[in-house]
C-alpha cells in the first residue's frame, strides 16, 4: 500500500525559505522507474507542477519556479524534500506529493499525499 | 509550456445524464513513436488531493467505474462521465505528461442539476 505524506510549516514569512518534507512507504525510490513530485494548489485554483526527482537522482523543475527550488531524495529515510526560496504571498497554496512510476517519461501521478496548506504572510 | 485549456469552466448535470469535458493541449501531446497519447485525467473532491482516473488518454485507471471514459488524439481531448452519479461531483482537471513543464489544464466543475 502505497502513502505519502506532507510535512512543514503551515506560516513562513514573507522573503523566508519554505522546507517541506514527503515521507513515503509501500515502495522504494531506489526502484527503476520511480518518480516523486511536487504539485501545488492555490486556493479555490489549479494545480501547478513544481518539480520531480527520479530514482536515479534525474530532476525537473518547473522553469518559472527553477532559480527558487531543489529537490532531493533521502532514500534510507524514504523522504523527499521540496525547498522554496524567498517566498511570497502568492506562494500560499496547499502544496501535495505525489507518486509516478510507468512506461512514460514522466508518468502521471497515481498515489498522491493529503496535502499541506502553506501560508506566507508576516 | 504545453498549456492546457479545458471547457466548460462549470457544468450542471442531471443524475444519470453525460457529462462531457474537454481538453485542448497548445501543441499535440501524442508521441509518434509508440502512437500513444501523453494525457491524464484527474478527479479531485473538496478538501482532498487528485485522483489518477484516465492515463494514456483512454486507459482507465484500475478501480475507476467504467462509466469513466477518456477519447481523443493529438491536441483534443475529452472525459465522458456516461451517467452522472452524486458521488462524481468534483473538478476534473486534464495534464498533458509529453513534456516539462508538466502542466494541467484550469479544471472544470461538476454539478448536479
Amino acid at each position: 500500500q502505497i502513502t505519502l505524506k506532507e510535512s512543514g510549516p503551515t506560516l513562513v514569512k514573507p522573503t523566508q525559505t519554505l522546507t517541506l518534507t514527503c515521507t513515503f512507504s509501500g515502495f522504494s525510490l531506489t526502484t527503476s522507474g520511480v518518480a516523486v513530485g511536487w504539485i501545488r494548489q492555490p486556493p479555490g485554483k489549479a494545480l501547478e507542477w513544481l518539480a520531480l526527482i527520479y530514482w536515479n537522482d534525474d530532476e525537473h523543475y518547473s522553469p518559472s519556479l527553477r532559480s527558487r527550488l531543489t529537490i532531493t531524495k533521502d532514500t534510507s529515510k524514504n523522504q523527499v524534500v521540496l525547498t522554496m526560496t524567498n517566498m511570497d504571498p502568492v506562494d500560499t497554496a496547499t502544496y501535495f506529493c505525489a507518486h509516478s512510476f510507468g512506461s512514460a517519461y514522466y508518468p502521471p501521478y497515481d498515489y498522491w499525499g493529503q496535502g499541506t496548506l502553506v501560508t506566507v504572510s508576516s | 509550456d504545453i498549456v492546457m485549456t479545458q471547457s466548460p469552466d462549470s457544468l450542471a448535470v442531471s443524475l444519470g445524464e453525460r457529462a462531457t469535458i474537454n481538453c485542448k493541449s497548445s501543441q499535440s501531446v501524442l508521441y509518434s513513436s509508440n502512437n500513444q497519447n501523453y494525457l491524464a485525467w484527474y478527479q479531485q473532491k473538496p478538501g482532498q488531493p487528485p485522483k489518477l482516473l484516465i492515463y494514456w488518454a483512454s486507459t482507465r485507471e484500475s478501480g475507476v467505474p467504467d462509466r469513466f471514459s477518456g477519447s481523443g488524439s493529438g491536441t483534443d481531448f475529452t472525459l465522458t462521465i456516461s451517467s452522472l452519479q452524486a458521488e462524481d461531483v468534483a473538478v476534473y482537471y486534464c495534464q498533458q505528461y509529453y513534456s516539462t513543464p508538466l502542466t494541467f489544464g484550469g479544471g472544470t466543475k461538476v454539478k448536479i442539476k
